[in-house]
């Protein structure tokens, strides 16, 4: 049972245009996000978070939508760069705090963005 | 300040044998994960530890098994290698054991069972 999903394994978009990256869950227990971002022969990087309090946050390039209601984040990269060509995970995490079992995290099977020069 | 280091970057190993593989968290981090990448079921997750304690275990025989020690340095070990056991091991690090704490990833430990 996959907890997170992203259901394009492969993105292209050319230099310079937003790229736009999904993410969906299906445990209502998960309250905190975050997107790294994975090059071959490394470990993920660490881009951007949100918390469920809130629906947007942005950092440079990066901004990550939360929609609660419909169980789905978004990473928008604008603009998008050559360097940025990469596979992105998405993750989720819950708070024993507030009912989830555990803090471990949850990824996504990932997303394989080209950006063409 | 350095990152999460890991030891051995590439293990060869055969089956039936065990491994050991290592990870140094980022400095005054005490909150060691660890995970399997394999390419069809992407990251999943092994374990968690904090303060010497496994706070979390992930859905993997009891093969796999893991430690941390008083500076935060965490081992795991996988006895009784198998085939399907290939896969970059990675670890990452978070200064502590909550909801928010971000975690960092090392470099992996690729390994290969033949």
């Amino acid at each position: 049972d996959q907890q997170v999903k992203q259901n394009s394994p492969s993105l292209s978009v050319q230099e310079g245009r937003i790229s736009i990256l999904n993410c969906d869950y299906t445990n209502s227990m998960f309250d905190y996000f975050l997107w790294y971002k994975k090059y071959p022969a490394e470990g993920p990087t660490f881009l951007i978070s949100i918390s469920s309090i809130k629906d947007k946050n942005e950092d440079g390039r990066f901004t990550v939508f939360l929609n609660k209601s419909a169980k789905h984040l978004s990473l928008h990269i604008v603009p998008s760069q050559p360097g940025d060509s990469a596979v992105y995970f998405c993750a989720a995490r819950g708070n024993p705090r507030s009912g989830a079992g555990s803090y471990q995290l949850t990824f996504g099977k990932g997303t394989k963005l080209s950006v063409i020069p | 300040k350095a990152g999460v280091t890991q030891t051995p970057r590439y293990l060869i190993k055969t089956r039936g044998q065990q491994v050991t593989l290592s990870c140094s968290p980022i400095s005054g981090h005490r909150s060691v994960s660890w995970y399997q990448q394999t390419p069809g079921q992407g990251l999943q997750f092994l374990f968690e530890y904090f303060s010497e304690t496994q706070r979390n275990k992930g859905n993997f025989p009891g093969r796999f098994s893991g430690r941390q020690f008083s500076n935060s340095r965490s081992e795991m070990n996988v006895s009784t290698l198998e085939l399907g056991d290939s896969a970059l091991y990675l670890c990452a690090s978070s200064l502590g054991f909550g909801a928010t704490d971000t975690q960092y990833f090392g470099p992996g430990t690729r390994l290969t069972v033949l």
